[in-house]
């Protein structure tokens, strides 16, 4: 069962452009909602998180939106940009075991974003 | 500038043959988490530590793969007898969770180990 389900699979968008890239989940007990961007050869690296008391984010040209209601998120990136090229996973988290501050992620498939120039 | 290393970073193996993958998590880091990534599954977790004790390792197939802390500077994560779908990238990632209320849930990635197993 997939638990976070992510669209689309790959992405192409014009330099200057904006990416849009949504996930969707199932499990309400979500309560951390990351995006991490990989590099082919690397590992992922965290980009941009949201908790769910908010609907919205920014850092940079990067913004999440959130929607509880619909249990939807959602990652922007504004003025998009080659260097931008990449994998970007999002992720969701909760705690598994109550009283010990655990946790784990569950990833969507990725998207593989192409800014062409 | 810290972060999670990972030995080897490529290893081709025949199947059958015993294979160990090393991390270094972050130095004070307090978890550790071990990922596989394939094209078709995508990342998903094998296993993960706290304070040095296994917390979870559901996603891991017990008759193979195994997950241990030596210390608190070394994570390994062993397969054998290795199988041709094992192959794939395997990631180990650290964090640091400071309480119950104060949950820091970043997670550093490093590298990763590509497993090839003909």
């Amino acid at each position: 069962q997939q638990q976070v389900k992510q669209s689309p699979q790959s992405l192409i968008v014009q330099k200057g452009g904006i990416s849009i890239i949504n996930c969707a989940y199932e499990n309400t007990a979500f309560d951390y909602f990351p995006w991490y961007q990989q590099f082919p050869g690397k590992g992922p690296a965290l980009l941009i998180a949201i908790r769910p008391d908010v609907s919205e984010k920014k850092e940079g040209r990067f913004t999440i939106s959130f929607n509880k209601s619909a249990k939807q998120f959602s990652l922007h990136i504004m003025d998009s940009q080659p260097g931008d090229s990449a994998t970007y996973f999002c992720a969701a988290s909760r705690p598994k075991y109550s009283g010990a501050g655990s946790y784990q992620l569950t990833f969507g498939k990725g998207t593989k974003l192409s800014v062409i120039p | 500038d810290a972060r999670v290393t990972q030995t080897p970073r490529h290893k081709v193996t025949e199947m059958g043959q015993e294979v160990t993958m090393r991390c270094q998590p972050i130095l004070g880091h307090n978890t550790v988490f071990w990922y596989r990534q394939t094209m078709m599954q995508g990342l998903e977790l094998l296993a993960y530590f706290r304070n040095r004790a296994p917390l979870d390792d559901s996603g891991m197939p017990k008759d193979r793969f195994s997950a241990e802390m030596p210390d608190a500077t070394l994570a390994t994560l062993k397969i054998q007898p290795s199988e041709p779908r094992d192959s794939a990238v395997y990631f180990c990632a650290s964090g640091l969770v400071r309480s119950d209320r104060l949950l820091n849930y970043e997670q550093y990635f490093g590298p990763g180990t590509r497993l090839t197993v003909t």
